[in-house]
């Protein structure tokens, strides 16, 4: 089966640097995509991997090992609006989308 | 209006009703989305529209039943429901179906 792992929570603290990891296990793969979702709001767009490697946009890295079945999304700065959980996705051999539950992270002053 | 809509925000309705959840979106895309979001869980992909024609359809019940009468509409039409059909159902476009998604703010669905 297609499964995306991701763990459910992490705390940080403002100011510091976070990496959150996404491992997964699909039927093919066309690319992974890391959303930012807020308490009670839609899921915003932040990033997309298809080569190996790192994406560096602002404050936000993604990086991709397609051999190691691995992604993280990397933050830097954290500031108490980075608070929100974090959505894994990986698009699959029919480019349907396979998503992770989401890892929940809270930033403490 | 800017991106993607949806209304209504909140919705509590009883296992007899039916009701209509619409979103819109004002981006020029091709493609839009239904997905399932419950907590703690994954986002579950109902429907997918492609220039107005339904092309995945993951074995969602019948109870749930689409429409998109054009590219920049669709309706996620609902009767019978089931309490454990309570959930944040999300609507999503995109250019093509290989870009990626802007979602709508979701609605908020209770089943009595």
């Amino acid at each position: 089966g297609q499964n995306i792992d991701q763990p459910t929570e992490m705390t940080a603290t403002e100011g510091a640097i976070v990496q959150i990891n996404c491992t997964y296990q699909t039927s093919g793969f066309n690319g992974l995509f890391w959303y930012q979702q807020h308490a009670g709001e839609a899921p915003t767009f932040l990033s997309y991997n298809v080569l190996d490697g790192l994406e560096e946009k602002g404050r936000f890295s993604s990086f991709l090992s397609r051999s190691k079945g691995y992604s993280y999304l990397l933050l830097k700065e954290l500031q108490m609006k980075d608070s929100a959980s974090y959505l894994c996705a990986v698009r699959d051999s029919n480019y349907q989308l396979i998503w992770g539950a989401g890892t929940k992270l809270i930033i403490k002053p | 209006e800017t991106g993607v809509t949806q209304t209504p925000r909140h919705l509590v309705m009883g296992m007899t009703n039916k009701k209509s959840l619409k979103c819109e979106q004002h981006l020029g895309h091709n493609a839009m989305y239904w997905y399932k979001q419950s907590a703690k869980k994954p986002l579950e992909l109902m429907f997918v529209y492609s220039l107005e024609e339904r092309v995945e359809n993951n074995s969602v019940p019948s109870r749930f039943s689409p429409e998109c009468p054009n590219s920049s509409h669709l309706f996620l039409h609902l009767h019978t429901l089931q309490p454990e059909d309570s959930a944040l159902y999300l609507c999503a476009s995109s250019h093509l179906l290989e870009h990626e998604q802007f979602f709508g703010p979701g609605t908020r669905l209770t089943v009595l």
